[in-house]
């Protein structure tokens, strides 16, 4: 069975750019989360589908991130414009049921100069 | 907020026994999670506990919960140079997982 994956693995965009990351859950897996790691602080959650819905996006820090799940498969977590705060590492996790057995990607870095 | 707070380093000799341990706030948990991240590479989920038990045992991980206390812990049995890497604990609040800072296990030779 394939893990979560994740693209790209690194992106490095000047303050102002957009960006786009993209995450495929695990076969199966209907729960879809993004999380982050700014440097020195905890992974935090950022939002929730359950297939195409979001289910929770209350840890989305504002506007300017927008995330979707057409179709209920692979996600994209798009950034514009993106800040220098912005910079951190971006996971992605997927589960069968919610909350149980979270199963993470390798994560995407994103260094916005 | 939910908070879940773990010390951040820790330095072992390999074959010595490494305890990892993790404070949480939320006693409505249903489970509580141990992650590894080794250099370069994801989270990967190595082990949980449910929250009615107080000990899960799996080869040379062995999770102690304490509810009363709210306190988890690890401990890694002959630790060895690959178990360096840093160890997340997480709970969960309405599905989603509240992280500590992690630990830096460092194993010398």
């Amino acid at each position: 069975e394939a893990g979560v994956t994740q693209f790209p693995s690194h992106s490095v965009i000047e303050k102002g750019q957009t960006v786009t990351l993209r995450c495929d859950p695990i076969s199966g897996h209907d729960n879809l989360y993004w999380y982050r790691r700014v440097m020195g602080k905890e992974i935090k959650f950022l939002l929730h589908f359950v297939k195409e819905s979001k289910q929770d996006e209350s840890g989305m820090p504002n506007n300017r991130f927008l995330a979707e799940r057409t179709g209920g498969t692979y996600s994209t977590l798009k950034v514009q414009p993106a800040e220098l705060e912005d910079s951190g590492v971006y996971f992605c996790a997927s589960s069968r049921d919610r909350g149980y057995e979270q199963y993470f990607g390798p994560g995407t870095r994103l260094t916005v100069t | 907020g939910e908070d879940v707070e773990q010390s951040l380093f820790l330095s072992v000799r390999e074959g010595d026994s490494s305890v990892i341990n993790c404070t949480y706030t939320d006693s409505s948990s249903t489970y509580l999670y141990w992650y590894k991240q080794e250099p370069g590479a994801g989270l990967q989920l190595l082990t949980y506990i449910f929250s009615n038990m107080d000990m899960k045992q799996d080869q040379r991980l062995t999770v102690l919960l304490n509810k009363k206390d709210k306190h988890l812990s690890l401990r890694i049995a002959d630790t060895q140079t690959g178990d360096s890497a840093i160890y997340f604990c997480a709970e969960v609040d309405q599905g989603n997982l509240i992280f500590g800072k992690g630990t830096k296990l460092s194993v010398k030779p």
